[in-house]
């Protein structure tokens, strides 16, 4: 059975810095591409980043380009999200995903999710 | 920027059937998925490629594409079925984008 727990959100002030976790298991974590997808009541379901399995392919939405960064380690079936020049607007829920294993266009499974919060 | 609309709810008796619509524009040029979320769990993919079903899906699901909108429809519907439904596609210059969902209410 596939599960995704995510860890690591927080009450942060702007600017600050997080890093998200995700421990996979119940697959072979190395042949999926992974994401983050983040919600708020106000502007619903946003995807911030996918990785592919081996780390060639990357990808983040506008509004965290520049600031997220999206890594794993396949050794370990973990995903990280660090999280830096955080703000305000950047407060949600992060989704742990697991896309396909050629395509990062849907997610078959989500984590329950970790709360961060930005706030002065 | 790229929107997917849904209306905000839909009720059905049970053993109705359902049909839950996605509007975008030039949404038949992309593949839309369809996620199930019920109140305290995790989101679960139930349609992909418009009308793939994964494993696990019941058949009472199906996913239907035409103009400018997809359509979920759910046959025969159960209590178990109510939840949040959205709608997702992959945009060539947006990324992911979801839809606002639509709440299933069974009667």
């Amino acid at each position: 059975q596939v599960q995704l727990v995510e860890s690591g959100g927080d009450l942060v002030k702007p600017g600050g810095s997080l890093r998200l976790s995700c421990a996979a298991s119940g697959f072979t974590f190395s042949d999926y591409y992974m994401s983050w997808i983040r919600e708020t009541p106000g502007k619903g379901l946003e995807w911030v980043s996918y990785i592919s399995g081996a780390t060639s392919k990357i990808y983040y939405g506008d509004s965290v380009k520049g600031r997220f960064t999206v890594s794993r380690d396949n050794s370990k079936n973990s995903l990280f999200l660090q999280m830096n020049s955080l703000r305000v607007e950047d407060t949600a829920i992060y989704y742990c995903a697991r896309g396909g294993t050629t395509a990062h266009y849907y997610v078959f499974d989500w984590g329950q999710g970790t709360l961060v919060t930005v706030s002065s | 920027s790229y929107v997917l609309t849904q209306p905000s709810s839909v009720s059905v008796a049970p053993g109705e059937t359902a049909r839950i619509v996605c509007g975008g524009d030039n949404i038949g040029s992309y593949s839309v998925h369809w996620y199930q979320r019920k109140p305290g769990e995790a989101p679960v993919l139930v349609i992909y490629y418009d009308s793939a079903r994964p494993s696990g899906t019941p058949e009472r699901f199906s996913g239907s594409k035409s103009g400018n909108t997809a359509t979920l429809t759910i046959s025969r519907v159960e209590a178990g079925d109510e939840a949040d439904y959205f709608c997702q596609v992959w945009h060539s210059s947006r990324g992911g984008v979801f839809g606002g969902g639509t709440k299933l209410t069974v009667l």
